[in-house]
């Protein structure tokens, strides 16, 4: 079993441009995230999916969409990338989104934008 | 709002010393705590949760938190670190169907 996968493993894009960051589970969890990380602001949540067809802003959103494309793909996509989005990427999935439930992380997708 | 305080961005310690990061935790209700680990250009991995019961939870790679209601606290030791202990830990809370992360502390390990 792969967990949690995602691609691309970087990526470096101009302002203005726009790029999809993939997100796949094989581990038939309901819940999707995405966060990014930022030095010294530890982990900031974009959008969550807490089951297939639904979506929900996080705590920092703007600028982003999100599609959950099946139970298995979570897509995060970037219409117009500035400086500010600049980032570390991660995917997480867990069982049901309910307390106390852990996460499971992908490895990461790192973004420069230029 | 539920919030995680991670005290020191970054702990140096000896190798064979032990290991305490610091987390305090906001909360109204008994919350649901976590501590999270991520080496370098990794994601994170699950080092050990809090949910019920035991008030100290033993986690993997020997580490170890205790929930303490009355401080309001979640600190993570070691007894003695090992050089393969050098990563980024994060304390985290789950008050509701989400996860709210600390900032993270980075752990230096000492020859």
């Amino acid at each position: 079993n792969a967990g949690v996968t995602q691609t691309p493993k970087f990526q470096v894009l101009k302002t203005g441009q726009s790029m999809t960051l993939q997100c796949a589970q094989d581990m038939n969890h309901n819940s999707m995230y995405w966060y990014r990380q930022d030095p010294g602001m530890g982990l900031r949540l974009i959008y969550y999916s807490a089951s297939e067809g639904t979506t929900d802003k996080g705590e920092v959103p703007n600028g982003y969409n999100v599609s959950r494309l099946n139970k298995r793909e979570f897509s995060l996509r970037l219409e117009s990338a500035a400086p500010s989005q600049t980032s570390v990427y991660f995917c997480a999935t867990d069982v049901l989104s309910a307390p106390g439930d852990e996460q499971y992380f992908g490895p990461g997708t790192r973004l420069t934008v230029t | 709002a539920q919030s995680v305080t991670q005290l020191g961005s970054h702990v140096s310690v000896s190798e064979g010393a032990l290991v305490l990061l610091r987390c305090n935790y906001s909360s109204s209700v008994p919350p649901y705590l976590f501590w999270y680990v991520q080496y370098p250009n990794q994601g994170l991995q699950l080092l050990l949760k809090y949910t019920t019961g035991a008030t100290l939870v033993k986690g993997i790679n020997g580490f170890e938190a205790e929930f303490k209601k009355s401080e309001t606290s979640f600190h993570l030791t070691k007894p003695s670190a090992h050089m393969s202990d050098a990563a980024e830990y994060f304390c985290a809370v789950s008050p509701d169907d989400k996860i709210i992360f600390g900032k993270g502390t980075r752990l230096h390990i000492l020859p």
